[in-house]
């Protein structure tokens, strides 16, 4: 049981490109949710999903994508990467929308 | 929206002292608050919750106080190790997602 599994764990993008980052959970989840992390802002949501073929924006979605085609994954897509989007990425899953389980993050830098 | 709150940004205690964290949300229909512990480098992991029918939850050295009235949580942390030392976040509950407070960094000085 691996729990929440975050792929790449770093990553380093020039502006423009994209790219996207996975997130699987093997605890049979229905909620999912994408974070990101900048120091001093705490977690900020950008996109979540309630259940497989569900997405809805969070509070910062802005240049971001997302798709939930298999309830174990959840996509976080960048079309064209900007120097703004380098953060720290957070997923998470939970069962009933309440406690939260996070994955080790992936450390995503633009230049 | 939810808005969350989070006083003080810094904490800095000696080992052995209590530290208390505060938060105040917005929204009166939020029912479910959460704590989570990060150390340096590492994932947020839960470390105690409290629902809105409960004022009170202790588990060993760490305790959650709700008052529902006055819209605001607290995080109690007594007999303070140097472990302790983490970023903590409060978070509230809204309609499937949870909005999380800017974050403390808690350091224990031995």
């Amino acid at each position: 049981n691996a729990g929440v599994t975050q792929t790449p764990k770093f990553r380093v993008l020039k502006t423009g490109q994209s790219m996207t980052l996975l997130c699987a959970q093997d605890m049979n989840h229905e909620y999912m949710y994408w974070y990101r992390q900048d120091p001093g802002m705490g977690l900020r949501l950008i996109h979540y999903s309630v259940g497989e073929g569900t997405t809805a924006k969070g509070e910062v979605p802005d240049g971001y994508n997302v798709s939930r085609l298999k309830k174990q994954n959840f996509l976080l897509g960048l079309e064209s990467a900007a120097p703004s989007q380098t953060s720290v990425y957070f997923c998470a899953s939970s069962r009933t929308a309440a406690a939260q389980h996070f994955g080790d993050g992936t450390r995503l830098s633009i230049l | 929206g939810e808005n969350v709150e989070q006083h003080p940004s810094t904490l800095s205690v000696q080992e052995g002292d209590s530290a208390v964290i505060k938060c105040t949300y917005s929204d009166s229909a939020s029912n479910y608050f959460p704590w989570y512990k990060q150390e340096l480098g590492k994932r947020p992991q839960l470390i105690i919750d409290i629902r809105s029918n409960v004022g009170e939850k202790k588990d060993q050295r760490i305790a959650v106080t709700l008052n529902k009235t006055a819209k605001h949580f607290s995080l109690h942390i007594t007999e303070t190790q140097p472990e302790d030392s983490a970023v903590y976040f409060c978070a509230s509950h809204q309609g499937g997602k949870l909005i999380f407070g800017q974050g403390t960094e808690l350091s224990v000085k031995p």
